[in-house]
């Protein structure tokens, strides 16, 4: 069965410093692979995704994420966050032969000023 | 863009109530599917439909049940509403093919229901 971990439940960071959030995910082939992000209030929202390729994405608003086979990872990156980044970010895998997301539990974002 | 719209954002209920939440998508997407969001606990699914009058169980779906009678239109019912499903309930669609784990997923932005 697939399975998505994120270590961290909570990270502050200070606006216009560097972000890193964790995902490592357990599937037995290649996973679909997203992470969305939820603002207070919202739904969820794509950020970016990884079928197949370059195992670095870009996403909107700046963020990426690099795909690592070998460390089973996902990890979700920004040079410089900013004050709006603060939200819940969520990362999934979707299995090919299901047809749903299975997500993790979240990390909440928050940034200091 | 594809709008997912929920009908609620917030609804109080008491212990024994029938509810429904609704959710209308307006992009002629297949697939549909109910998630419910707790603290801690992530996003579990609890119903998705591939097509009309389809329903498979996620995996929670105790307590839950769904109709879907048109493409556009995804209902989730609480048959008998308890405290335990307080929670945060989100909508979602996609149009990739039913068994691609492919699936972009657009979200409503949830119904809040409080079970007194």
């Amino acid at each position: 069965a697939q399975s998505v971990t994120q270590p961290d439940i909570h990270i502050t960071v200070s606006e216009g410093a560097s972000l890193e959030l964790r995902c490592n995910y357990s599937y037995g082939a290649t996973p679909y692979l997203f992470w969305y992000v939820q603002s207070p209030g919202q739904g969820l929202q794509l950020l970016l995704k990884y079928f197949s390729g370059d195992t670095l994405v870009q996403g909107i608003k700046g963020f990426e994420a690099e795909f690592k086979r070998s460390q089973s990872s996902f990890n979700l990156r920004k040079p410089s966050v900013h004050w709006s980044d603060a939200a819940e970010y969520f990362c999934a895998v979707g299995a090919l032969d299901a047809g749903k997301s299975t997500f993790g539990d979240g990390t909440t974002l928050t940034v200091k000023p | 863009d594809v709008k997912v719209t929920q009908s609620s954002r917030y609804l109080v209920k008491r212990t024994g109530e029938k509810v429904f939440l609704e959710c209308v998508q307006d992009m002629d997407h297949e697939n549909m599917f109910w998630y419910r969001q707790d603290p801690g606990l992530g996003l579990r699914l609890i119903y998705f439909s591939y097509d009309v009058k389809m329903k498979e169980k996620g995996d929670i779906p105790e307590g839950y049940s769904v109709s879907r009678e048109k493409k556009e239109r995804f209902s989730l019912i609480l048959e008998s509403a308890s405290t335990n499903q307080t929670s945060m309930y989100l909508c979602a669609s996609s149009s990739d093919r039913a068994t691609s784990g492919a699936n972009v997923l657009t979200f409503g932005a949830g119904s809040r229901l409080t079970v007194l």
